[in-house]
Formats: structure tokens, sequence, C-alpha cells
């Protein structure tokens, strides 16, 4: 149980496009997602976090206007990245709560994560 | 100081020793903390998650919690080399909704 999936999992666009990552969770509702991006060697570094249904919250210094969060549903988050540059080329990783787990309500069940490489 | 600080490591050991990683955290008022795995080049992924003072067990690993110290390790015990990966620490903020990670502590098992 408790699968997070991501779509998709490389994507490679040329600078000055947008791009779309999804975020789904398989077998759970997750009211709340989180999204991450990780450079290499570097440490988890959280972006946001994504509510069901209401407007996401953004860690300062993410600009909330490039970085666009969608959550319309208990079962999928998005994440597009508006006007691409080649700095924005990262590790893209969603995760989500499950507040009816057996677990910790605490507990973050991770996506695969999405490769970003931005020409 | 750090949310979260660990040991940035390396920490490297010989296979079938025990691997010892450490958590420290500043808010008196959390309440559960959480190991996660992460390999290089994919994304995290659970280990065990601890809430009571003491040791938790599952499998080769054991996480032990002091609540007074503000400290939390995860032992391994017959490290094996496919145990060499990133351990993340983390702790959920209080009434906050999101964790604070550490910055990991790469493992290396030497066979």
């Amino acid at each position: 149980g408790a699968v997070v999936s991501q779509h998709p999992s490389w994507v490679i666009c040329k600078s000055g496009t947008s791009v779309k990552i999804e975020c789904r969770s398989l077998d759970f509702q997750a009211t709340t997602m989180f999204w991450y991006r990780q450079f290499p060697k570097q440490s988890l570094m959280l972006m946001a976090t994504s509510n069901e249904g209401s407007k996401a919250t953004y860690e300062q210094g993410v600009e909330k206007d490039k970085f666009l969060i969608n959550h319309a549903s208990l079962t999928l988050s998005t994440l597009t990245v508006t006007s691409a540059h080649p700095e924005d080329s990262s590790f893209y990783i969603c995760s989500a709560r499950d507040p009816a787990g057996a677990g910790s309500t605490d507990t973050q069940y991770f996506g695969p994560g999405t490769r970003l490489t931005v020409l | 100081q750090k949310e979260v600080e660990q040991n940035s490591g390396p920490l490297s050991v010989p296979e079938g020793a025990i691997a010892s990683l450490n958590c420290t955290y500043s808010d008196r008022g959390s309440q559960s903390f959480f190991w996660y795995r992460q390999y290089s080049g994919k994304s995290p992924e659970l280990i065990m998650f601890i809430y009571s003072n003491g040791d938790k067990e599952d499998g080769r690993f054991t996480a032990q919690l002091n609540k007074a110290s503000q400290y939390v390790s995860l032992l391994i015990r017959d490290s094996q080399p496919s145990d060499s990966a990133t351990y993340l620490c983390a702790v959920p903020k209080t009434n906050a909704g999101k964790s604070t990670f550490g910055d990991g502590t790469t493992l290396t098992v030497k066979p």
C-alpha cells in the first residue's frame, strides 16, 4: 500500500517552455502532497505544500508564479514549471501523506521523482 | 542551529558491521521521527518511524529515541553493500503539516 507515482520520470525541454509533472497517490487519498527539488549531491529542498481544494503554500524563496501547483483531487497534484530555464534543471520529487494510514499520519510516501533537463 | 542535524559523513563500515547514524533536533515539541533511505539518483523511501522513547526494531534496523536529549539514531546490524545509501532523518513540524529533513548521512558498506 501507500504507493505514489510521478509522470513523467524524465523530461527534456527547450528553454522558455513549460513542463507539467503529475503526482498521483495510487491506493490512498492524499489531502496533502509535497513538492521537493534536489540538485545533484545536495539536500532535499521543500518547495511547497499542496492541499486538496486550496492554494498551495510555498516555501520562502520559491516563486509561486513560476512553479504552479494544482491539487484538484484527492489523488492528483500537478507541478508546472513555467518558462523553464537551464537553472531549473533538477530532480523534482513529490510525496503524499496518508491520513488514514495504519502508521503515523505524518509519514510521507515519495514518488519516484522526475528528472528535468532544460536545454 | 539547524532544526534537524545529521553527521554529514561519509560513514564507511565493513560488511557485517553495525552502522550507527545519528540525528538531533531542536523542537522539543516534536512527537514522531522518521528515517528514510535514498539511493543515488532515486527518491527517498521510508525505513521506519518512532515516537516513543527507547528502541524500535524492524529486521536489521533499530531506531533509538531519546526525547530528553533530543536525539534519534538508526542502527543497521549486519550491514550489507546494498545498504550503501544516504540516510535522511525527518521530523514533522509541530502544527505545520510538513516535515524538516536533515541533510543526510552517506553510508558506504565495503565488502
